[in-house]
């Protein structure tokens, strides 16, 4: 089976441009994350979409959003693009989650590196 | 912000040595779960211990969990190079798709 994919691994882009990476699941599986990993801040969370409907927002700006498609693939946006948004964006999914289930394993993808000049 | 405290940050061993790493967290969780990096790529899943365990094996690595104490660590026994890697812990704590990360612990096997 196919690991997490995110596309593109490498991004340049200038202060004030707008960037949107992909992010396709492991195959059946219906629930996408998607962090944020900086050498200050380490690791953290940005939004979690399950059956097209975001379930879960971290506390970042409205500057990032994302969304899901029906066959689970996953993208996110960032608009207006800021020196400090220069970061590893990783994307992780996992089988389902139900309210009432244990959260289940994430698994990640390699990650989509960012540049802002 | 950070649930995780991980401790040590750096961790410089020999080949054949034991790795000892240890996460502490705030709030009470359903499981907590332990990730490896290698150079800033993407987090390898390494094991899940839920909240009702207290230990977990799985090939080389160990992993307890003290749900009074709000800690857990992970063992790597018999280290190689190939184990050089960043190591997070990540908590979830209300089924709500979000793991909250540790600073993560960067241990070094030296040949």
């Amino acid at each position: 089976k196919a690991g997490v994919t995110q596309t593109p691994r490498y991004l340049i882009k200038t202060r004030g441009q707008q960037v949107t990476l992909s992010c396709s699941p492991i195959s059946g599986h219906r629930s996408v994350s998607w962090y944020q990993q900086t050498p200050g801040q380490g690791l953290q969370f940005l939004f979690e979409y399950f059956s097209e409907t975001q379930r879960n927002k971290g506390n970042f700006p409205g500057r990032f959003s994302g969304r899901q498609f029906s066959n689970s693939r996953s993208e996110m946006n960032v608009s207006t693009l800021e020196l400090g948004d220069s970061a590893l964006y990783l994307c992780a999914s996992s089988w389902d989650r139900h309210p009432q289930l244990t959260q289940e394993t994430q698994y990640f993808g390699p990650g989509t590196r960012l540049l802002v000049l | 912000s950070q649930q995780g405290e991980e401790d040590p940050q750096a961790l410089s061993i020999q080949e054949g040595e034991n790795a000892t790493m240890n996460c502490s967290y705030k709030t009470s969780i359903n499981n907590l779960q332990w990730y490896r990096q290698n150079s800033g790529r993407g987090l390898v899943h390494l094991i899940l211990i839920r909240s009702n365990e207290r230990e977990k094996h799985s090939g080389r690595l160990r992993v307890t969990l003290d749900t009074s104490k709000k800690s857990s660590s992970l063992l790597i026994t018999a280290s190689r190079a190939a184990d050089t890697a960043s190591y997070f812990c990540a908590t979830d704590s209300g089924n709500t798709g979000k793991l909250i990360f540790g600073q993560g612990t960067t241990l070094q096997v030296k040949p």
